[in-house]
């Protein structure tokens, strides 16, 4: 089955730090996804990503969609300690409803 | 913003009896999902569910899951006979539009606690 691995699978970060993870799948991805988990809640969509090389931008978050189709990575910028969650990256096939999610990593913001 | 609402937040259930975890997608959304999350685990699908049928589902979905749209706004799932390993967080999901990659919007989730 799709398989799609993240890195680091957590970080410790001080407050004010930029971040950045990665996310690489063993099979082609049409649409990326990036959700934020905050503990006893669902994912929370952060970033949809539609086109290879795309980047886009939601406030200090920045994803790329690679080139290849089988990565993508997330950074943060200027960290605050309502960033602390875990990160989930996620992918979507053409034709498959499902979405395929990353291992996740864990952020944990020092104030 | 509207959201993906679920009940209970919290259900605890003794092996092998029936449970059913209920869900009201957001309103104009046509595309229906149900997911797992085992503690400390990543997020797994389960089904998908359009037209009032189910169009995908994982190996994990097996006879004792069902799913069912019962009116115009809940979205549920049922274990018919449940096992200590259903122990998890149930998320519903809902998505809106025609095209396949539009995003999929999550609720809160129930914790399913199996004695």
């Amino acid at each position: 089955g799709q398989q799609l691995n993240q890195s680091p699978q957590s970080m410790f970060i001080q407050e004010g730090e930029d971040v950045s993870m990665n996310c690489t799948s063993s099979s082609i991805f049409n649409t990326w996804l990036w959700y934020k988990q905050d503990p006893g809640e669902g994912p929370v969509l952060l970033i949809a990503l539609y086109k290879a090389g795309e980047l886009t931008s939601n406030g200090r978050l920045t994803a790329q969609f690679g080139i290849t189709r089988k990565d993508s990575f997330l950074n943060i910028s200027a960290s605050i300690p309502s960033d602390v969650g875990i990160y989930f990256c996620a992918g979507q096939s053409y034709g498959y409803q499902k979405v395929t999610f990353g291992t996740g990593t864990k952020l944990q913001v020092i104030p | 913003e509207p959201e993906v609402t679920q009940t209970p937040s919290h259900q605890v259930t003794q092996m092998g009896q029936e449970v059913i975890l209920r869900c009201v997608p957001i309103s104009n959304h046509l595309y229906f999902y149900w997911y797992r999350q085992i503690l400390g685990q990543k997020v797994e699908f389960l089904v998908s569910f359009y037209n009032n049928e189910i169009s995908e589902k994982s190996e994990i979905f097996d006879d004792q899951f069902s799913v069912e749209r019962p009116d115009g706004s809940n979205f549920t799932l049922k274990i018919r006979s449940t096992k200590l390993e259903d122990s998890a967080m149930y998320f519903c999901a809902s998505r809106g539009g025609t095209a396949s990659n539009q995003p999929q919007h999550f609720g809160d989730g129930t914790r399913l606690s199996i004695l």
